[in-house]
């Protein structure tokens, strides 16, 4: 296991059209987060599963976007009706349960809605 | 709601020599954790250091120590004897015990000059 991994790395796409992002967590985490970084801020917090339980979700999630974790693995975030403002670098991460151990981060999917 | 600030967004330092980035952050709970991550450009974020707030003894690792000042609200990270690969952006966040996002600052780029 090398890691939080995250596919695609980059995604350009066409206003209106609606894309889907997978991450894979670290195997033994049962945490997994979803995070938003636009360019020169830090990551907004968007959702996070605790095994395939959606816990929370940020005010930041409009109904276009909707995010699933199956079988407590891999997550999908999909996103409906791609807008220009949706363009940013989409992180995950995952964890343990605890609150004490760190998150471990992927490397991101950069999102350009064109 | 909690919210953290960083108020340099760059700074530089020479090679070998010492740099402060500087960190608060607004709360009203008596326990959460603070952490430092670095994100290297084009790579993922990966934490630096971690500080409980009811240990009142810094927390240090290798050449990267803070200055927790609780009732101040303050969470500085010093890098000790630089090094050209510690050239990142630094984010300060923070975790309630409760809510298990992590709450980031806008960041600090760090720049190293040889």
């Amino acid at each position: 296991d090398t890691g939080v991994s995250q596919n695609p790395r980059h995604k350009i796409t066409k206003r209106g059209q609606n894309v889907t992002f997978r991450c894979d967590p670290i195997s033994e985490h049962n945490r997994l987060y979803w995070y938003r970084q636009t360019l020169g801020q830090g990551p907004e917090f968007l959702t996070y599963f605790q095994n395939e339980a959606q816990l929370e979700k940020s005010r930041l999630l409009s109904d276009r976007f909707s995010a699933e974790r199956p079988k407590g693995s891999f997550s999908t975030l999909e996103i409906q009706r791609t807008e220009q403002g949706d363009s940013a670098m989409y992180l995950c991460a995952s964890s343990f349960r605890d609150g004490y151990t760190e998150a471990f981060f992927g490397q991101g999917t950069r999102l350009t809605v064109v | 709601a909690q919210t953290v600030t960083q108020s340099q967004p760059e700074m530089s330092v020479q090679e070998a020599e010492t740099v402060t980035l500087s960190c608060t952050y607004d709360t009203s709970e008596s326990d959460y954790y603070l952490f430092w991550y670095k994100q290297p450009p084009s790579r993922q974020m990966i934490l630096v250091i971690r500080q409980e707030a009811y240990k009142q003894q810094n927390a240090t690792e290798n050449r990267f120590s803070v200055n927790f000042q609780k009732a101040a609200k303050s969470f500085s990270l010093k890098i000790s004897d630089s090094q050209l690969g510690d050239a990142a952006m630094y984010f300060c966040a923070y975790r309630s015990l409760v809510a298990q996002k992590l709450v980031f600052g806008q960041g600090t780029r760090l720049t190293i000059n040889p």
